[in-house]
């Protein structure tokens, strides 16, 4: 069965600490594995990684893909209290299916 | 540009009730994503749709459950005698061209909730 899983499930850290979002997956015909950030329901998109050792950035945020090994870390330094939200991995094959994992919760405190 | 708008945001239905839930893709936007999420669950692919045509309706429930999205109006997914099972945040998503994650806008979702 296809399936996307994120760790940990939940993280609370002190703003001005890095994270580290994990992302593995056993999808058939990987095509591209993508990164949202989730606050006040509406999903936005974060970063598509579809080659491995790439490194995606955006200003504080950056991820990498390894197709190998099957997984995708998302990576938040220097975090801030608007970095508070739900992180959702999700893979999308060739066949145009899409699995999203459960996500995992970031809160950051002052 | 007023992104991917979902009404309403909370729905709140007795068990036997049909739920309909509105989605008006962003402007340009010609394809619909219907998700599911249930509580501690990922989003789940429901149906996919174009104007007046249903694509793909592999992830949605064979009964109770239908979707359109008609040449004027927005998309509505149809839940009839709704079950407490059925109670899920129901999210929308609409993209300019066909199978681009990349270019997937997300509407806030609706929350049903079943008693």
């Amino acid at each position: 069965e296809d399936k996307v899983v994120q760790s940990p499930l939940s993280l609370v850290v002190h703003e001005g600490d890095t994270v580290t979002l994990n992302c593995s997956y056993e999808v058939t015909n990987f095509r591209s594995l993508l990164w949202y950030k989730q606050e006040k329901k509406a999903p936005t998109f974060l970063f598509m990684l579809t080659s491995s050792g790439i490194e995606k950035k955006s200003g504080r945020l950056s991820s990498i893909l390894d197709k190998k090994e099957l997984f995708s870390i998302l990576n938040i330094t220097a975090t801030q209290t608007g970095d508070s939200a739900i992180y959702l991995c999700a893979v999308f094959n060739t066949g145009n299916q899409f699995y999203f994992g459960t996500g995992t919760s970031l809160t950051v405190i002052p | 540009n007023a992104g991917v708008m979902q009404n309403p945001r909370h729905l709140v239905r007795r068990r036997g009730q049909e739920a309909r839930l509105r989605c008006s893709p962003m402007k340009g936007h010609s394809h619909v994503y219907w998700y599911r999420q249930l509580p501690e669950e990922g989003l789940k692919f429901m149906v996919y749709l174009q104007k007046e045509n249903i694509i793909d309706e592999s992830g949605m429930p064979k009964e109770r459950f239908s979707a359109e999205f008609p040449k004027e109006g927005p998309s509505i997914l149809r839940i009839q005698q709704v079950v407490r099972g059925d109670s899920a945040a129901y999210f929308c998503a609409s993209s300019p061209l066909p199978h681009t994650p990349e270019k997937l806008f997300f509407g806030s979702g609706t929350q049903l909730s079943v008693l």
